[in-house]
């Protein structure tokens, strides 16, 4: 079975540009998280969305938005790039929502913003 | 204090060795953990997960739970150099959908 994809794999973009980044789920996942990672650092919460609704956000500015899909695949949105956006990107998807499901990552997209 | 926490290390351990990984994390309310495994310039890996006090034990791999200290730990028995890996503790928010994860402990096995 595959598993989670994203594209673009990697981005280079320039300070103030806007960057779209899209996932696609494990094949009847309905669940999709997005994570922002920095060198060093663990990954950090962004958006969850659930059956097209979105179940959570974390301490991020209104820049970032996201959609999921009828068919579940959800897109990222940047708005305004700074420097510090750059960092890989990652999808996770899950089979539900509750405590017990595990969140498989995708292999990423790395954002570089000069 | 940060909610999830782990050695940054590096670890580093003979192949064949136990490797010990800890994490401890402040939110007591807290009810699933995670552990992935990120090869560098990867994404992260499942590998274990937890949910009641105690071992679970897949393969090599020992995952163990102590929620009156907040306390989870990976156990990797006969440790490879393929091993050699940041390890990263994740755990679930009581609100139940995102990942709270530490910075990650580095690991490097010697052949």
């Amino acid at each position: 079975d595959a598993g989670v994809t994203q594209s673009p794999t990697h981005l280079i973009k320039t300070r103030g540009q806007q960057v779209t980044l899209r996932c696609s789920p494990i094949s009847g996942h309905k669940s999709v998280s997005w994570y922002q990672q920095v060198l060093g650092q663990g990954p950090q919460f962004i958006f969850q969305y659930y059956e097209k609704e979105e179940r959570g956000r974390g301490n991020f500015p209104d820049r970032f938005s996201a959609r999921q899909f009828p068919n579940y695949s959800s897109e990222l949105n940047v708005n305004a790039l700074l420097l510090g956006d750059s960092a890989l990107y990652l999808c996770a998807s899950s089979l539900v929502d509750n405590y017990r499901d595990e969140q498989f990552f995708g292999p990423g997209t790395r954002l570089t913003v000069l | 204090q940060k909610e999830v926490e782990q050695n940054s290390g590096p670890l580093s351990v003979p192949e064949g060795a136990i490797a010990s990984l800890n994490c401890t994390y402040s939110d007591r309310g807290s009810q699933s953990f995670f552990w992935y495994r990120q090869y560098s310039g990867k994404s992260p890996e499942l590998i274990m997960f937890i949910y009641s006090n105690g071992d679970k034990e897949d393969g090599r791999f020992t995952a163990q739970l102590n929620k009156a200290s907040q306390y989870v730990s990976l156990l990797i028995r006969d440790s490879q150099p393929s091993d050699s890996a940041t390890y990263l503790c994740a755990v679930l928010r009581r609100s139940g959908y995102a990942l709270n994860f530490g910075k990650g402990t580095s690991l490097l096995v010697t052949p």
